[in-house]
C-alpha cells in the first residue's frame, strides 16, 4: 500500500497571499496524483489530477505539479472561499490512499 | 452531467451490518467510463477509500476493511451497493460513494453528498 503523507497538517494564510501545500507518495505514482478540496459540511470537489491538470472550473489560481513521489498545490493568491482542507490521493496503485490532509486557515 | 445519491440507515447496530446504496442519474453504471467506488470519513477526520467496482464486477478494496466489505451493481437500477459486516463504533462516519474516471481524469468526480451512519451499541 502506498502511504501519503502531506504536510503541513495545517497552514495559516493571510487573503491575498500564497499556500503552498506538500504531498510525498511512499513510492513513485507516476503522476497519477489528485487534489481535492473539502469545505465543512460539504464532499470534496476534484481540483486537479494527473498532478498538475485543473478539473473542470477551477480557477487559475490553483496549481499543481511534481512527479513520482513528491508534489506540491499551490494556491496563487487565496480568496476567502479557499480556506479549506486540501487532501492529495494517489490513484496510480491498488488500494487507493489519501493523506491526511492540510487545512488552510486566515491568519 | 453525472449525479450520485447515498441512501441507507442511518442508525445501525453494533455487530450488524451497514449496507448503503448509490444511485446513478444522468447517466448509466454500465458505463465502462468509470469505477465505482465508496469512501468515508469518520467525524472529525480524513478520508479513507474503502472499495471500487468496475461496470464488469471486478473489485478492488481496502485492505484493512476488506475481510467485512462487498460491494456489488445493480444494473437494473442504475446502483451500487456497499455492505459494512460486524461493525463497530469505529465504523461510524460520513460515507460518500464516487465515480472514478478509468481513463482521463483518474481523480475521484462526482461524489455524492454523503451520508452519516452512526453505530450504536
Amino acid at each position: 500500500e502506498i502511504v501519503m503523507t502531506q504536510s503541513p497538517a495545517t497552514l495559516s494564510v493571510s487573503p491575498g497571499e500564497r499556500a503552498t501545500l506538500s504531498c510525498r507518495a511512499s513510492q513513485s505514482v507516476n503522476s497519477n496524483l489528485a487534489w481535492y478540496q473539502q469545505k465543512p459540511g460539504q464532499a470534496p470537489r476534484l481540483l486537479i489530477y494527473g498532478a498538475s491538470t485543473r478539473a473542470t472550473g477551477i480557477p487559475a489560481r490553483f496549481s499543481g505539479s511534481g512527479s513520482g513521489t513528491d508534489f506540491t498545490l499551490t494556491i496563487s493568491s487565496l480568496q476567502s472561499e479557499d480556506f479549506a482542507v486540501y487532501y492529495c490521493q494517489q490513484h496510480n496503485n491498488w488500494p487507493l490512499t489519501f493523506g491526511g490532509g492540510t487545512k488552510v486557515e486566515i491568519k | 452531467q453525472l449525479q450520485l445519491q447515498e441512501s441507507g440507515p442511518g442508525l445501525v447496530k453494533s455487530s450488524e451490518t451497514l449496507s448503503l446504496t448509490c444511485t446513478v442519474s444522468n447517466g448509466s453504471i454500465r458505463s465502462s467510463s468509470y469505477y465505482w467506488g465508496w469512501i468515508r470519513q469518520p467525524p472529525g477526520k480524513g478520508l479513507q477509500w474503502i472499495g471500487s467496482i468496475s461496470h464488469s464486477g471486478n473489485t478492488y478494496f481496502n485492505p484493512s476493511l476488506e475481510s467485512r466489505v462487498t460491494i456489488s451493481v445493480d444494473t437494473s437500477k442504475n446502483q451500487w451497493s456497499l455492505k459494512v459486516y460486524s461493525v463497530t463504533a469505529a465504523d461510524t462516519a460520513l460515507y460518500y460513494c464516487a465515480g472514478q474516471a478509468v481513463v482521463g481524469t483518474g481523480g475521484l468526480d462526482p461524489w455524492g453528498q454523503g451520508t452519516l451512519v452512526t453505530v450504536s451499541s
